[in-house]
């Protein structure tokens, strides 16, 4: 069955980067892509973008241009997402799902990032 | 970028009637929209995409309709389960956007 496991619970001080992992498995990792979405606490869904693990294509929010990057390693067929320049409204729990922005249809557990000093 | 506006904010019904919600786009999507079911502690579902597609092991009381610029999620007749909050999302030239969400509660 797809699977899709996330890399645990994050605190970091701001100005911070994090990186979290997405472990893919129950499929081919190469078929489809990955999208990373954030919710903050309390808060509805924001779109963070998109990477193609089949040839690492990225779409990142224009928001978040600059300060978040995504890859793929597919030897181990695992996303990763790693936002730089940590503030206080980047906590949230952070998701990965399968597939294109319109269409995500297996999603990871969540991961919690808080940052605070 | 495109805005998703999503009504009513709320959604006040008992389990057995029907329930209508609309997502608005602030400009044309084509067909790239998606309906996602979300309860609390949990990640998403998704219900819908490509506006009016059921995902794998949708029931089929799930329906969505339109295209361009306005949408609607129609649940035929609401069981307990599905009371939850639901959003619509649309990706157009690569950016995507999600709508603020409509709560759906029981009356």
């Amino acid at each position: 069955q797809v699977q899709l496991v996330q890399s645990g619970a994050e605190v970091k001080k701001p100005g911070a980067s994090v990186k979290v992992s997405c472990k893919a498995s129950g499929y081919t990792f190469t078929s489809y892509g990955i999208s990373w979405v954030r919710q903050a606490p309390g808060q509805g869904l924001e779109w963070m973008g998109w990477i193609s693990a089949y040839n690492g294509n990225t779409n990142y929010a224009q928001k978040l241009q600059g300060r978040v990057t995504m890859t793929t390693d597919t030897s181990t067929s695992t996303a990763y997402m790693e936002l730089r320049s940590l503030r206080s409204d980047d906590t949230a729990v952070y998701y990965c799902a399968r597939g294109p922005p319109e269409g995500s249809d297996y999603w990871g557990q969540g991961t919690l990032v808080t940052v605070s000093s | 970028e495109i805005v998703l506006t999503q009504s009513p904010a709320t959604l006040s019904l008992s389990p057995g009637e029907r329930a209508t919600l609309s997502c608005r786009a602030s400009q044309s999507v084509s067909s790239y929209l998606a309906w996602y079911q979300q309860k609390p502690g949990q990640a998403p579902r998704l219900l819908i995409y490509d506006a009016s597609n059921r995902a794998t092991g949708i029931p089929a009381r799930f329906s969505g309709s339109g295209s361009g610029t306005d949408f609607t999620l129609t649940i035929s007749s609401l069981e307990p389960e599905d009371f939850a909050v639901y959003y619509c999302q649309q990706r157009s030239n690569w950016q995507a956007t999600f709508g603020q969400g409509t709560r759906l509660e029981i009356k």
